[in-house]
């Protein structure tokens, strides 16, 4: 089973749907999470961090389900701009910061 | 505050050629990273550095790969007698002095290296 593993998509979404994402982990260790957006042959861009709490900035929303090992990000209101590759990421236990990424789930929203 | 810097942006090279990549942190970050992307496929972890240390090397190829992050410059990522296989998008990302709780790694604009 990989660390780290989300669904590859594509999600095709109309403008202003809402959409989620999963990502499940496998280290129930894992410390800290992260989504990162990748646009087309750009670099990764933190989007969020996740909180055992969740968090919220503007139209994105970020929770974590520890018991279940898996990390969601929901998108309202699709926006064109928001078409890309979506990259969880989760940061395991232990001393150092080794950082596993998920293969990404690419999102494409259409007028 | 500059960002991370990767040069080249972009690196052809023959078969059987050196490639090497060069990687400047963001001021201040002691922790270096390094990341290989194949066309279509997510980010796999190749080697963690600190500043003339290497702290893991488990995703790197055992031959013909190599990096450093000496005291002085930037990290350098080489590949030796490249074959079209490693072309790939090689990112770098650093990372504040271990303590920062965000732990969040800031990644450079990566360099493209196509072997012929």
């Amino acid at each position: 089973r990989k660390e780290v593993e989300q669904d590859p998509g594509p999600f095709n979404v109309p403008e202003g749907a809402t959409v989620a994402f999963n990502c499940t982990y496998s280290n129930s260790a894992s410390q800290s999470f992260f989504w990162y957006r990748q646009d087309c042959r750009k670099e990764p861009k933190l989007l969020m961090s996740v909180y055992s709490s969740g968090n919220e900035d503007g139209r994105f929303t970020a929770q974590l389900n520890r018991a279940s090992q898996y990390i969601s990000l929901l998108i309202r209101d699709s926006k064109l701009s928001d078409s890309a590759t979506y990259l969880c990421a989760v940061k395991n236990s232990g001393g150092y910061q080794k950082v596993t990424f998920g293969t990404g789930t690419k999102l494409q929203v259409i007028p | 505050n500059a960002g991370v810097m990767q040069n080249p942006r972009h690196l052809v090279r023959r078969r059987g050629q050196e490639a090497r990549l060069r990687c400047s942190p963001m001021k201040g970050h002691s922790h270096v990273y390094w990341y290989r992307q194949l066309p279509e496929e997510g980010l796999k972890f190749m080697v963690y550095l600190q500043k003339e240390n290497i702290i893991d090397e488990s995703g790197m190829p055992k031959e013909r790969f190599s990096a450093e992050f000496p005291k002085e410059g930037p990290s350098i990522l080489r590949i030796q007698q490249v074959v079209r296989g490693d072309s790939a998008a090689y990112f770098c990302a650093s990372s504040p002095y271990e303590g920062m709780s965000s732990n969040e790694q800031f990644f450079g604009p990566g360099t493209r290296l196509t072997v012929l």
